[in-house]
């Protein structure tokens, strides 16, 4: 089964709102995780790295303001998207990294759809 | 960050062909990855190579690692049509930022039938 979770698997949210991601390591402690954005047809990108206690580091180009995240335990970290706009339409998808053996664990990703 | 790149950057083949793709990369790794995803769904791991490692090998799967060269292939030999995905290779510079994966371009395999 899953060792991360990611929740909403699907959201859609009108142009302007916020709308918060979930991803849980549902087995262990990880306090370090890490968020992508994914644009159809296109590749991975790293937009943050989301660090228990401690401020999420930001890629080069991701609006801090705009992607909030907020890694507030040792299992979960989330992402929210405040002030929506169509063009951040995108499958977003988290990963963990586990202690022993250091095994990098991705959750299912999430779907958001803003109109 | 910077991505690297992989070709071809679609490929069709035929049941029971082999099927490699390349992927090039342009800083210094701790190892490489390649994952396979499903249309609009997660990632799948499927190997890990390190760098001080040059060829892996599960199942009907083969990897190759070139540091020198900084470039890997992904050799899928005997292909099924549930192989058809879209496969990406992520390098992971390790240390301090383990963990921290820069995907390629990826290359969108079809396995007809």
């Amino acid at each position: 089964g899953a060792v991360v979770s990611q929740h909403p698997s699907r959201v859609i949210c009108k142009s302007g709102t916020s709308v918060k991601i979930e991803c849980r390591s549902l087995d262990f402690q990880a306090t370090t995780m890490f968020w992508y954005r994914q644009f159809p047809k296109q590749s991975l990108m790293l937009m943050a790295t989301s660090n228990e206690g401690s401020k999420a580091t930001y890629e080069q180009g991701v609006e801090k303001d705009k992607f909030l995240i907020n890694h507030a335990s040792l299992t979960l970290s989330t992402l929210t998207v405040t002030s929506a706009h169509p063009e951040d339409s995108s499958f977003y998808i988290c990963s963990a990294v586990r202690g022993a053996g250091n095994t990098i664990y991705f959750g299912e990703g999430s779907w958001l759809t803003v109109v | 960050s910077q991505q690297g790149e992989e070709d071809p950057q679609a490929l069709s083949i035929q049941e029971g062909e082999n099927a490699t793709m390349n992927c090039s990369y342009k800083t210094s790794i701790n190892n490489l990855q390649w994952y396979r995803q499903n249309s609009g769904r997660g990632l799948v791991h499927l190997i890990l190579i390190r760098s001080n490692e040059r060829e892996k090998h599960s199942g009907r799967l083969r990897v190759t690692l070139d540091t020198s060269k900084k470039s890997s292939s992904l050799l899928i030999t005997a292909s099924r049509a549930a192989d058809t995905a879209s496969y990406f290779c992520a390098t992971d510079a390790g240390g301090t930022s383990y963990g921290k994966l820069t995907f390629g371009q990826g290359t969108i395999l079809t396995v007809h039938p």
